[in-house]
């Protein structure tokens, strides 16, 4: 089973902050994906991936830009970080049977 | 519009009893559907894939249909523990494109002693 691991557990950032978010794969699978959670909107897609140096956006990709050099690894970035960013992030893998999601970051803007 | 509907009140059930879970969707026509339980401030778990053509699907206390009639899913553990409680999410995927998954929003189970 692949291991999908999210690099911080909770973050704090300001306003106006470039963020990072990174998130690493054990395995060799095409599709990566980032989602955000908020309380009562349930899972929301940002961004995915279904090869190196190729993305898609998705639902809400507005504020945010992701980068896959290496198939392993598919970082979320956020350009400017805002308020209405604080969210739960979420970042998985898989196919269409079945998704590996990583443990999230809980990422606070002040 | 697209739409995947899972009731927003929490389930509280005693234990040892069954918990069923409801999934209805609207305008998907989904190669499979999917169960995944979430915990507090964790990722989702994948737990039970069920394929259009299957009616039903076990695992251990767990127990999925599938009526594609209906454009329904029910979900349901038996012989509940509190160890149960959690929030389930289904979700749902088409044959081809690009493997997106489209997720409910969840529905919260406490099982209480």
């Amino acid at each position: 089973d692949v291991k999908v691991t999210q690099s911080s557990r909770y973050l704090v950032k300001r306003t106006g902050e470039k963020v990072f978010l990174e998130c690493v794969q054990d395995m060799d699978h095409e599709n990566m994906f980032w989602y955000r959670q908020d309380p009562g909107l349930g899972l929301r897609l940002i961004y995915f991936s279904y090869d190196v140096k190729m993305k898609e956006k998705g639902d809400i990709p507005e504020g945010y830009s992701v980068s896959r050099e290496k198939k392993e690894r598919f970082s979320l970035i956020l350009e400017s970080a805002s308020t209405n960013q604080t969210s739960m992030y979420l970042c998985a893998v898989g196919v269409n049977y079945g998704y590996t999601f990583g443990s999230g970051t809980r990422l606070t803007v002040v | 519009s697209q739409k995947i509907e899972q009731n927003s009140e929490a389930l509280n059930i005693q234990e040892g009893k069954t918990a069923t879970l409801t999934c209805n969707y609207t305008n998907y026509s989904p190669a499979y559907l999917q169960w995944y339980r979430q915990d507090p401030g964790r990722g989702p778990v994948f737990l039970l894939l069920i394929r259009e053509n299957e009616k039903e699907k076990r695992k251990e206390r767990l127990k999925v249909t599938f009526d594609t009639t209906l454009k329904q899913s029910l979900f349901h553990i038996t012989a509940s523990q509190p160890a149960d409680s959690a929030t389930y999410l289904c979700a749902l995927s088409p044959y081809y494109g690009n493997n997106r998954l489209a997720f409910g929003k969840g529905n919260q189970v406490v099982v209480i002693p």
